[in-house]
């Protein structure tokens, strides 16, 4: 079965510091990768998405980037946080697009508060 | 870029009750998922819909494809207090080179016991 794994669960931050978030997932190859940022009590806005190694879209021109340094491994970055960067990050997978399914599966997500 | 709507935004009922919440857009989908969000925690996929007029189960919720694509319904039948959480619609639409979903803005439900 798969699994996704976000670290780490929690993260206090001071604005201007640097961030990365990561995101792992097992039993699956080549999947199909995505960031979401969420605010509180809002609905999920993407921020990017990666479709294999080393593939990056970006969804929402921001200070934040993304890397896929291998196939089950999406990084979020950001040099300097901004205090509106905070949120709850999550990290989704799905099937490539050959699988003809759409389904997103999340992790536990991070929450990130900057200070 | 697209948006799902999706009513009502919160609902506050007895346990249980019937609830029904339901997305709508004016672009057409090949893919409706349910989510359910339980507070600090990552949404968990309720049910998937491929087909239009698709009916689907999942225990005592029930969600559909609707006829024209271009909405979906969720209904959970009997409330408990574990139902309590936050509900989101997902729609897939067609040619988007990521397998991207659009989510609605989320159904906030809580149930009194």
């Amino acid at each position: 079965s798969q699994t996704i794994h976000q670290w780490p669960a929690t993260l206090v931050q001071p604005v201007g510091s640097p961030l990365s978030l990561e995101c792992t997932v097992e039993g699956t190859s080549n999947p199909n990768l995505y960031w979401y940022r969420q605010a509180a009590g809002r609905g999920l806005q993407l921020l990017f998405y990666s479709v294999g190694i080393g593939q990056i879209s970006s969804e929402v021109p921001q200070n934040l980037s993304a890397s896929r340094p291998q196939d089950r491994q999406f990084i979020l970055s950001s040099k300097k946080l901004l205090l509106s960067d905070s949120g709850f990050y999550l990290c989704a997978w799905s099937r490539p697009r050959a699988w003809d399914t759409y389904e997103q599966y999340f992790g536990p997500g991070t929450r990130l508060t900057v200070t | 870029g697209q948006q799902l709507n999706q009513s009502p935004q919160s609902m506050f009922i007895q346990e249980g009750e019937d609830v029904s919440m339901n997305c709508t857009s004016s672009s057409i989908f090949n893919t409706w998922l349910w989510y359910k969000q339980d507070p600090g925690e990552g949404p968990v996929l309720l049910i998937a819909l491929y087909k239009a007029g698709e009916l689907t189960s999942n225990g005592r919720l029930t969600a559909q494809f609707g006829i024209t694509r271009k909405d979906s319904f969720l209904n959970i039948s009997a409330s408990i207090p574990s139902d309590v959480g936050i509900y989101f619609c997902a729609g897939q639409l067609p040619n988007n080179a990521g397998n991207m979903l659009t989510f609605g803005g989320g159904t906030r439900l809580m149930v009194k016991p």
